[in-house]
């Protein structure tokens, strides 16, 4: 069975600064894809950033990253330069053979 | 290309009532996933489809049902409501491995 665990409910950061979401999961699959989604208050979920197990380079797209550590099971997602627009609900998933699994979120507020 | 759709938006139903909920996935998605999603228990998978065929199933009982058609549109069933089906829920549609997610239909169940 797939699990996926994000153990902080709740985060805020200063405007400009750095953050760091934490997800961790565990797999019997092989093959695997992991996610983050931001959902934030209009509700729609949207890709933020998507990572292939099989690659060990860290994945990017722009102010975000991830620190994809494959042998620990775990799957951080950097924000730098936090924006005001950041603030939402953050989602890690896995994905596995025609299943989604979604950690329970965390609650991340930019503060001005 | 247009984005994953959900009709409606919202709906309110009373306790014992059935429930279609439509998703229109975008042009060339072939899959189809259902998630309830409330406050308590986060997102929950309910279903997948692909190719008119449903390949995998949550933790939901029976009374939650799903379909899609040729056209790779898909619609959700739920029959004898409960209060506690009241939630958020939401498709999302794929093709190669990322899903991406429609807007959600709100059900309030009185």
């Amino acid at each position: 069975a797939q699990t996926v665990t994000q153990s902080q409910p709740e985060m805020s950061v200063q405007e400009a600064e750095t953050v760091t979401l934490s997800c961790t999961y565990d797999t019997s699959e092989s093959n695997y894809y992991l996610f983050w989604y931001k959902q934030p208050p209009s509700r729609q979920m949207i890709l933020v950033i998507r990572q292939e197990a099989y690659k060990q380079q860290n994945a990017t797209e722009n102010r975000f990253s991830v620190n994809f550590q494959k042998a620990a099971k775990s799957f951080s997602l950097k924000i730098s330069d936090s924006q005001l627009g950041d603030t939402a609900m953050y989602f890690c998933a896995a994905s596995g053979t025609y299943k989604y699994i979604f950690g329970t979120g965390t609650r991340l507020k930019v503060l001005a | 290309k247009a984005g994953v759709t959900q009709t409606p938006r919202y709906l309110i139903k009373t306790r014992g009532q059935q429930v279609t909920l439509s998703c229109s996935p975008i042009s060339g998605h072939r899959s189809v996933s259902w998630y309830q999603q409330t406050p308590g228990q986060g997102l929950q998978f309910l279903f997948e489809y692909f190719s008119e065929t449903q390949r995998n199933k949550g933790n939901f009982p029976g009374r939650f049902s799903g379909r899609q058609f040729s056209n790779s549109r898909s619609e959700m069933n739920v029959s004898t409501l409960e209060l506690g089906d009241s939630a958020l829920y939401l498709c999302a549609s794929s093709s190669t491995g990322e899903q991406y997610f429609g807007p959600g239909t709100r059900l309030t169940v009185t």
